[in-house]
């Protein structure tokens, strides 16, 4: 199974600073890997597919970037909405796999 | 409107089984491959099952091999989860998720569903 590795566990930042969440796979996944953004309570919500892929009626100030083992989530600048738990996951072999998650909080 | 709907979940003693539903509203169903996610409370997310558009191929986790089974039923655009020899570690809020796109089964998943949650106790 592809094991797939979240940096930090947990975040704290203002509104207004920039973000970035690592995810790194334990093998290639080529550039099949998706992030999600969870509030408590709700379901998940995808924000990027295909590593780099803005989901539509995402804002444009979440950036995915990488391939291979090693990618990124980057808030440009962090709004109050965007205080939630984020999951990396990739798509490239079953079993799919998530990352252990990155809580972000208002500092 | 794009939707999914789960049910069935409940509380379920260790051992028995469980259906879970999932009604699937806004799109062309049979076109898409579907999943199962879970979340244990307080946890992160776990993969659980994918069945292909026709429901002639399915993958499951290890965790579940062999004691779910995932189907669907294009007719009624229904997806179901079918939970054998529950176990307390089952304990969890289910949710069902649509692939992003029609030509691939192991995609991102752009629609979820609200979640059943299942309670395996005594």
């Amino acid at each position: 199974d592809i094991q797939m590795t979240q940096s930090p566990s947990s975040v704290s930042a203002a509104v207004g600073d920039r973000v970035t969440i690592t995810c790194r796979a334990s093998q290639d996944i080529s550039s099949w890997l998706a992030w999600y953004q969870q509030k408590p309570g709700k379901a998940p919500k995808l924000l990027m597919y295909a590593a780099s892929s803005l989901q539509s009626g995402v804002p444009s100030r979440f950036r995915g970037s990488g391939s291979g083992t090693d990618f990124t989530l980057t808030i440009s600048s962090l709004q109050p909405e965007d205080f939630a738990t984020y999951y990396c996951q990739q798509a490239n072999s079953f079993p799919i796999t998530f990352g252990q998650g990155t809580r972000l909080e208002i500092k | 409107q794009v939707q999914l709907v789960e049910s069935g979940g409940g509380v379920v003693q260790p051992g028995r089984s469980l259906r879970l539903s999932c009604e699937a509203s806004g799109f062309t169903f049979s076109n898409f491959g579907m999943h199962w996610v879970r979340q244990a409370p307080g946890e992160g997310l776990e993969w659980m099952a994918v069945i292909s558009f026709q429901g002639t191929n399915a993958y499951y986790g290890d965790s579940v091999k062999g004691r779910f089974t995932i189907s669907r039923d294009n007719s009624k655009n229904t997806l179901y989860l079918q939970m054998n020899s529950l176990r307390p570690e089952d304990t969890a809020m289910y949710y069902c998720a649509k692939v992003r796109d029609s030509s691939s089964w192991n995609e991102a998943f752009d629609i979820w569903g609200q979640g059943t949650m299942v309670t395996v106790s005594s």
